[in-house]
């Protein structure tokens, strides 16, 4: 049980585009979704945490127009990197937490963007 | 200063060896501790919880120590599947947000 799924796995996009991520829950209803960026050789950073149905708490320095992100059900989040540009080339990961769960996260398998 | 900081490594072990990671934490309010396992472009998946009172899990031993703000991992008995990055976590006080350290990188050899 507790599996959090992301699309795509994986997506390379030109710069200035627009690239939106989601995160699911499979067998849980998440109450609070959290998404975190990881460079390489660096640690996870959280970027925001979401609870369904209310804006997102973005972490300082995240850009929250730059970074939108909806969770507008218990079991569904999207991140969507607007204008992306090289330097947010990254692995992007969620993790997801509910009741009953001991607010334990479970990780989805990341998202690796590449922006060209 | 980092809120957690653990050494990078890389360690460089051979199969049946032991070894340790450290790890410490600068807020003292902070909840709860836990190992995780990140393997080469994967996500993390939790090893264990660490407790006060030190908790094993076969081959692993985690231990707390709240007074230094310190964190400990024993992995005895390497194995070759065991080479990943070791990631010392903190839940902080604030709505359950997990502070991540670096990751320490193990590599078992033959």
């Amino acid at each position: 049980g507790a599996v959090v799924s992301q699309h795509p796995s994986w997506v390379i996009c030109k710069s200035g585009t627009s690239v939106k991520i989601e995160c699911r829950s499979l067998d849980f209803q998440a109450t609070t979704m959290f998404w975190y960026r990881q460079f390489p050789k660096q640690s996870l950073m959280l970027m925001a945490t979401s609870n369904e149905g209310s804006k997102a708490t973005y972490e300082q320095g995240v850009e929250k127009d730059k970074f939108l992100i909806n969770h507008a059900s218990l079991t569904l989040s999207t991140l969507t990197v607007t204008s992306a540009h090289p330097e947010d080339s990254s692995f992007y990961i969620c993790s997801a937490s509910g009741t009953g769960l001991q607010e334990t996260q479970y990780f989805g398998p990341g998202t690796r963007l590449l922006v060209l | 200063r980092k809120e957690v900081e653990q050494d990078p490594g890389p360690f460089n072990v051979p199969e049946g060896a032991t070894v340790a990671f450290n790890c410490t934490y600068s807020n003292s309010a902070s909840q709860s501790f836990f190992w995780y396992r990140q393997d080469c472009r994967k996500e993390p998946k939790l090893l264990m919880s660490v407790y006060s009172s030190g908790n094993e899990d076969g081959r692993f031993t985690a231990q707390l120590n709240r007074a230094s703000q310190y964190i400990s991992l024993l992995i005895r008995d390497s194995k070759l599947s065991d080479s990943a990055t070791y990631l010392c976590v903190v839940a902080s006080n604030q709505g359950g947000k997990l502070i991540f350290g670096q990751g320490t990188e193990l590599s078992v050899k033959p």
